[in-house]
């Protein structure tokens, strides 16, 4: 069974700071894992993916992740918050295979202080 | 091109009624999915399809849940006789087949019981 825990249901910063979200997961097999961001109303859109090439991912609008297997995280930054970044962010991790379903953390909302 | 479309994107239905939700995957995508999405809550997974074979529906919730994709295309999630614990935001995501992982998701069907 595959699970992601989200550290912080709600994390602040103001704007200029730096952007940390944590997730942590835990797998049986090597996982794929996913940062989707989902602004309010709409669907989630993929920030970026880890699928066991380069440890550090980059992703749009400056995200990056880092994927630690002995840490069994794969948390979120950004250097510099914009306002634009204000939105709920999930982790999720999926095994592969022929099965791609996803297993959701329960997000955290970014809010984005002036 | 065209992203994943839902309809209808919001559902009021009276306890005990029959819902049905469709969905309208990315043109040539082969692989379908169907997450729920509880206020407050991460995505659950509920069923998923290749084509037109449902590989997996373990993730439904009774059998008052069904899904369909009879021409591998266009889905539709119906859920019949409504409870007020069935409100919540249905998503549809779609993928291309292969090594991606990549799963590009609509925008949701809220549905409200009341």
């Amino acid at each position: 069974a595959q699970s992601v825990t989200q550290l912080g249901s709600h994390v602040s910063v103001s704007e200029g700071a730096l952007v940390l979200l944590r997730c942590n997961y835990s797998s049986s097999v090597p996982p794929y894992l996913f940062w989707y961001v989902q602004y309010p109303n709409q669907g989630l859109q993929l920030l970026l993916k880890y699928t066991s090439a380069a440890t550090l991912v980059k992703g749009i609008n400056g995200f990056e992740a880092e994927f630690k297997k002995s840490e069994t995280s794969f948390h979120l930054t950004k250097p510099s918050a914009h306002m634009s970044d204000a939105a709920e962010y999930f982790c999720a991790v999926s095994r592969g295979g022929s099965n791609y379903k996803l297993t959701f953390g329960k997000g955290t909302l970014l809010t984005v202080n002036p | 091109g065209a992203g994943v479309s839902q309809s209808p994107r919001y559902k009021v239905a009276k306890r005990g009624q029959d819902v049905a939700l469709r969905c309208d995957p990315i043109s040539g995508h082969v692989s379908l999915f169907w997450y729920q999405q509880a206020l407050g809550q991460g995505p659950e997974f509920l069923t998923y399809f290749q084509n037109e074979a449902q590989l997996d529906k373990s993730g439904l919730p009774s059998d008052r849940f069904f899904a369909e994709r009879p021409e591998g295309s266009v889905s539709t999630l119906k859920i019949q006789r409504t409870q007020q614990e069935d409100s919540a935001v249905y998503l549809c995501a779609s993928t291309q087949t292969g090594d991606t992982h990549e799963q590009y998701f609509g925008p949701g069907t809220r549905l409200t019981v009341t």
